[in-house]
């Protein structure tokens, strides 16, 4: 069965420290493996997006990296802001059906001042 | 655009009451999908359309669920009659083509509470 889980599934760091979010997934072969932001009360927004032959992709202080062989995946976040605080949802799409989507729980991130 | 717009953002019901959320979706996108999240379960994909046809509604948890998208710009969720455990917040997303690297655009959600 197609899953993605994340870890860990919450987090509270102090501002302006550094932080990496785990995603394992079992899905394969897969499309694009894509990092979403939720903010509380929120729709999700991406982040970042890798396709299978990709290592590692940044937007700002968010670097994602994806390792094929152990089908792992991590968002590392420099230098937090208070604007960090928020969910962050893995989110793997198979290659076999783009719309089956499937998304990890995510972790929540607080960052505290 | 104004991105993916939905409504009400909140609504709070009576167990066996009707309820009805709405969708518009970006203009020119192809795909519109329903998504209830809770705490529990995380994102559950419920049904998605592709050019205003229902594809796969395997998620729609009982009958008392419905969907609906008579036209490209518009999208509803019916719940009849609507239950406790229906508390959750449903979102609507939208995407173009959805190619390798088709994104999902979500609307900011509506928060549903069945007493």
């Amino acid at each position: 069965k197609n899953q993605v889980e994340q870890s860990p599934q919450s987090l509270i760091i102090l501002e302006g420290k550094n932080c990496t979010l785990q995603c394992n997934y079992t899905v394969s072969p897969f499309s694009n493996l894509r990092w979403y932001k939720q903010d509380t009360g929120r729709g999700p927004v991406s982040l970042t997006i890798m396709t299978f032959s990709e290592n590692t992709k940044s937007n700002g202080r968010y670097t994602a990296t994806l390792d094929a062989d152990t089908k792992q995946s991590s968002l590392h976040i420099t230098a937090s802001q208070l604007s960090d605080s928020a969910s962050y949802i893995c989110v793997v799409t198979p290659y076999s059906s783009a719309s089956k989507i499937i998304f990890g729980s995510g972790t929540r991130l607080s960052i505290r001042p | 655009d104004a991105g993916v717009i939905q409504s009400p953002r909140h609504e709070v019901t009576e167990m066996g009451q009707e309820v009805t959320l709405r969708c518009k979706p970006i203009s020119g996108h192809d795909y519109l999908f329903w998504y209830r999240q809770t705490m529990m379960r995380g994102l559950e994909l419920l049904i998605y359309f592709n050019n205003n046809v229902p594809i796969d509604d395997s998620g729609m948890p009982e009958d008392r669920f419905s969907a609906k998208m008579p036209n490209a710009s518009f999208s509803t969720l019916k719940i009849q009659p609507s239950e406790p455990r229906d508390s959750a917040v449903y979102f609507c997303a939208s995407s173009f083509r959805l190619s390798n690297t088709g994104e999902l655009f979500f609307g900011e959600g509506s928060r549903l509470t069945v007493l």
